[in-house]
C-alpha cells in the first residue's frame, strides 16, 4: 500500500531531550516536507525536500533539523524541544512539486 | 503566513444536500488544492486544480477556480455522514511548498 509511516504516533518528552519523528515513503516521490498543525495558526511548513541531499527552511524552521540522506526517509529531529514546540506534527511526500501531497497519520508531541 | 483563507469556518447541513466551501488567496499561484481531514487524523488529498484550469470533477466533488478574483471553490454534492470532516484549501505558489488555509468544518447530519 502506497503510504507515508510516521513514528512515533504520540510522544510525550521534558524540555531539552533529543528526540527524532521518523517519516518514511514508500512511493519513489522526489518531494518530502513536515508540517506542523496548531488551534487556530492551522498547518505551517517546517522543513522541505526537494530531493535526496537536498533540504531547506519553511515558514517555522527555528528548532528543528532534517536530514535527507536517502529518497524514503526524511526525518524531523528536535534537539533540545521546548514546550512551544507541543503540537501535532505530519509529514507529506509528493511525486514532485506540483502535485498532491500524501500525508503520514501524524505525531502528536507533547514537551513538559 | 497564512495564504487560503476558507468561508465558512464551519457548515453543518443534512445528509443529501450539497456543500459548498469557498477559499480565496492572495498571490498568484500555480496550483490549488484541497484536502479532508478527520478530527486529528492526517490529511487526505481531494482533487488539485491548475491556474490555467477553471473546472474539475472527481466523483461527487466540483472545484472551480477564479484566478481573476483569486478565489475557489468545492462542492461537495449528495453529502453523506461519511463526509463530516474538516476541509482545506491549498495554495501552490512557489513550487516549494502548499499554503494551507486554516479549513472548513463541514458537519453532515443524519
Amino acid at each position: 500500500e502506497a503510504q507515508v509511516t510516521q513514528n512515533p504516533r504520540y510522544l510525550i518528552t521534558v524540555t531539552g531531550k533529543k528526540l527524532t519523528v521518523t517519516c518514511s515513503q514508500n512511493m519513489n516521490h522526489e518531494y518530502m516536507s513536515w508540517y506542523r498543525q496548531d488551534p487556530g495558526l492551522g498547518l505551517r511548513q517546517i522543513y522541505y525536500s526537494m530531493n535526496v541531499e537536498v533540504t531547506d527552511k519553511g515558514d517555522v524552521p527555528e528548532g528543528y533539523k532534517v536530514s535527507r540522506k536517502e529518497k524514503r526517509n526524511f526525518p524531523l529531529i528536535l534537539e533540545s524541544p521546548s514546550p512551544n514546540q507541543t503540537s501535532l506534527y505530519f509529514c507529506a511526500s509528493s511525486f514532485r512539486t506540483g502535485y498532491g501531497y500524501t500525508f503520514g497519520s501524524g505525531t502528536r508531541l507533547t514537551v513538559v | 503566513s497564512q495564504q487560503g483563507e476558507e468561508d465558512p469556518q464551519a457548515l453543518s447541513i443534512q445528509e443529501g444536500e450539497n456543500a459548498t466551501m469557498n477559499c480565496s488567496y492572495k498571490t498568484s499561484i500555480n496550483n490549488l488544492q484541497w484536502y479532508r481531514q478527520n478530527s486529528g487524523r492526517g490529511l487526505v488529498h481531494l482533487i488539485l486544480i491548475r491556474s490555467n484550469e477553471r473546472e474539475k470533477h472527481s466523483g461527487r466533488l466540483r472545484v472551480t477556480l477564479d484566478t481573476s478574483k483569486k478565489s475557489s471553490s468545492l462542492l461537495i454534492t449528495a453529502s453523506r455522514a461519511a463526509d463530516t470532516a474538516s476541509y482545506f484549501c491549498a495554495t501552490d505558489a512557489s513550487g516549494s511548498r502548499l499554503t494551507f488555509g486554516e479549513g472548513t468544518q463541514l458537519t453532515v447530519n443524519p
